[in-house]
């Protein structure tokens, strides 16, 4: 059965980075789903961040585009999303979570990690 | 953006009563592109119904699910204790390529 695990540092400054790291277990990530990472400020709804295929190819979502990035490590089967500049906007519970196949849906999902934007 | 909205925003109902969740897209979405999905307290969503209508693996058949085009709904047909949580409609918009959830109805206990 497939799990997801997110990790990374559960406060991040300012202007530095968020990195963080969602960890597949019980199959392969080289299988054929897309891979997306989304958050959840808290007290809030949910907002897809983007997303990523084995192969490489991304979608962000265009009111982020400019600030996130993901990346996929078929060796390590892993996949990772950066944040650049954060702010305390960026303050959420983040969630790696795949792509259901033949629909447009997220059948497995993480537990989540929380971070928050501090300094 | 396809935005979604939902209502109601609390659904207040004792055990047993019927609950039903409306989602309305500002514009037309492909039924294979909209999802629900259940979120309890410090847990993750949960995929409930996938393409407008089938129930995901595991998820019990008093749960329902039907709609087209712009209005969709979710009905549980008699809500168990442990149907208490947050409801969340979910859509998919190919150009660009973007997910986007409602804001959510929270199914509480009256």
């Amino acid at each position: 059965q497939v799990q997801l695990q997110e990790s990374g540092p559960g406060l991040v400054k300012p202007s530095g980075t968020l990195s963080l790291t969602c960890s597949v277990s019980g199959g392969s990530i080289s299988s054929n789903h897309w891979w997306s990472w989304i958050r959840q400020p808290p007290g809030q709804g949910l907002q897809w961040i983007g997303e990523i295929f084995p192969d490489g190819r991304t979608n962000y979502n265009p009111s982020l585009r400019s600030l996130v990035s993901i990346s996929i490590d078929n060796s390590k089967n892993q996949f990772s999303l950066k944040v650049n500049s954060p702010t305390a906007a960026d303050t959420a519970l983040y969630f790696c979570a795949r792509h259901l196949t033949g629909y447009d849906a997220f059948d497995i999902w993480g537990r989540g990690t929380m971070v928050t934007v501090s300094s | 953006d396809i935005a979604l909205t939902q209502s109601p925003g609390t659904l207040s109902l004792s055990p047993g009563e019927r609950a039903t969740l409306s989602c309305r897209a500002f514009q037309s979405v492909n039924s294979r592109s909209f999802a629900w999905y259940q979120q309890k307290p410090g847990q993750a969503p949960r995929l409930l119904i996938f393409g407008a209508s089938t129930r995901a693996a595991g998820i019990p058949d008093r749960f329902s699910a039907s709609g087209s085009g712009t209005d969709f709904s979710l009905t549980i047909s008699r809500v168990e204790p442990e149907d208490f949580a947050v409801y969340y409609c979910q859509q998919y918009g190919s150009s660009p390529p973007l997910y986007t959830f409602g804001q959510g109805t929270k199914l509480e206990i009256k």
